[in-house]
């Protein structure tokens, strides 16, 4: 079954230090999001994104963070200048386009980001 | 805003016990409605979904999940659980209609099951 993989697993960054997330979507998905969990806290949104452009995002999602579908299989998210508060399990998901089942989010394991 | 709320945090059943995990979205609109499930070191699967219909809904694993409009829930059940049902278990909701995908999580609720 296909599975939407993130790399890596675990990322420990000091304050102030740009970190890359990265996930691979399922292949004939074409919507990506990305998600946070901080500890001991709920999951919660940071941006979705269709055909090459993000098409929402929360208030989470600031200056700091960016986007990019650099190829045809990556989904990366990038954090310019990490900060303590940053630290959170990092969720990629992805869906189908179009239809009932674009509503149906397949996530990644996590990537758990240490800011210290 | 849209919100979900479940009461549950920890839960301890004995393995045969049924369950019931309650669920309360607040939204405005209609609503789509999942139950996401995260075993032990793995990533969240969904484990059953609500758009529109019957309101009850059956998923994987023997669970199903009642949509009650009247009183903005979406509990899920299960006549009797096995200890490979261990895990946390999500509720989230996402506005219909809207073109709008961005999941809104409940905090979790840790389901232990006893052998």
């Amino acid at each position: 079954e296909p599975e939407v993989t993130q790399t890596p697993s675990h990322q420990v960054t000091q304050m102030g230090q740009e970190v890359i997330l990265r996930c691979v979507p399922i292949s004939n998905h074409l919507y990506f999001y990305w998600y946070r969990q901080i500890l001991g806290q709920k999951v919660e949104f940071l941006v979705s994104f269709y055909n090459n452009e993000i098409s929402e995002k929360s208030e989470i999602f600031d200056d700091q963070f960016s986007v990019e579908r650099p190829d045809g299989s990556n989904f990366t998210l990038k954090i310019r200048s990490t900060k303590l508060e940053d630290s959170a399990m990092y969720f990629c998901a992805s869906s189908e386009a179009g239809g009932i089942a674009s509503y149906e989010q397949y996530f990644g394991p996590g990537t758990r980001l240490t800011v210290t | 805003a849209q919100s979900v709320s479940q009461h549950n945090h920890h839960v301890i059943l004995s393995e045969a016990a049924s369950l019931e995990l309650g669920c309360n979205y607040s939204y405005g609109g209609t609503v789509n409605l999942f139950w996401y499930v995260q075993y032990p070191g793995q990533h969240l699967q969904l484990l059953l979904k609500y758009f529109s219909g019957d309101p009850l809904v059956k998923g994987i694993k023997g669970f199903e999940a009642e949509f009650i409009k009247s009183k903005f829930s979406f509990n899920l059940r299960k006549p009797s659980v096995q200890w490979s049902d261990t895990a946390e278990y999500f509720c989230a909701s996402e506005g219909a209609y809207t073109g709008r995908r961005a999941l809104t999580f409940g905090s979790g609720t840790r389901l232990q099951v006893q052998p």
